[in-house]
């Protein structure tokens, strides 16, 4: 069974810093494309960013309202994949979801990022 | 910017026939959008039905179907079980994903 999890979500104030990590099991991360997506409450989802295969370079791509402040990386020998971001705000509040891409599908169950003093 | 639109919400009877449509605000939504369609449903993780339009996956039912329609993306339940009631949300690609508001679909 695919399982992708996150974890590393919680509590922090504006301007601090937070790293989440998306670990993958009965699946092979680096055969894939991942993706970062959020949900704020009461709003839609929101796709935060990407992070191509090695093989593809490893390039990234990010919504406007998170580029320069986020950064996506992976460690395929360990099956994970890593949200770091900075200069936090409380528009940034959100349940946060890694995923493949969409021809493999799979989702995780999401880590809740709280910015706030 | 492009905003991405849905049916707020529907409501249709178990064993019935219900059309989700997703529209883009700069005109017709086509293939080279790769629509994808996303349950989610509360406590759980969302799941991928159908993408690039209409490919389902190993999990997705075959009562859900996905076309283009009047420029449309559009997203078929036919023969609604009580399990499909949940929110969904369709996802366009503009150079980055867009997402829908997500329509809330009830079997009553």
């Amino acid at each position: 069974e695919v399982q992708l999890v996150e974890s590393g979500g919680g509590l922090v104030k504006p301007g601090g810093s937070l790293r989440l990590s998306c670990t993958a099991s009965g699946f092979t991360l680096a055969n894939a494309w991942m993706n970062w997506f959020r949900q704020a409450p009461g709003k839609r989802l929101e796709w935060v960013g990407l992070i191509k295969r090695k093989i593809d370079g490893e390039r990234t791509d990010y919504a406007a309202p998170v580029k320069g402040r986020f950064s996506i990386s992976r460690d395929d020998a360990n099956n994970s994949m890593y949200l770091h971001m900075d200069s936090l705000n409380p528009e940034d509040t959100a349940v946060y979801y890694c995923s493949t891409g969409s021809a493999e599908g799979y989702w995780g169950q999401g880590t809740l990022v709280t910015v706030s003093s | 910017q492009t905003v991405v639109t849905q049916e707020p919400s529907l409501t249709v009877s178990p064993g019935g026939t219900v059309t989700l449509t997703c529209a883009s605000s700069t005109g017709a939504v086509t293939s080279a959008n790769y629509p994808d369609w996303i349950q989610h449903k509360p406590g759980q993780a969302p799941r991928t039905l159908i993408y690039r339009t209409s490919n389902r996956h190993s999990w997705t039912p075959a009562r859900f179907s996905g076309s283009l329609l009047g420029g449309k993306a559009a997203l078929t339940l036919s023969g609604v079980q009580p399990e499909d009631e949940a929110d969904y949300y369709c996802m366009l690609y503009f150079g980055g994903q867009i997402f829908g508001g997500g329509t809330k679909l009830t079997v009553l």
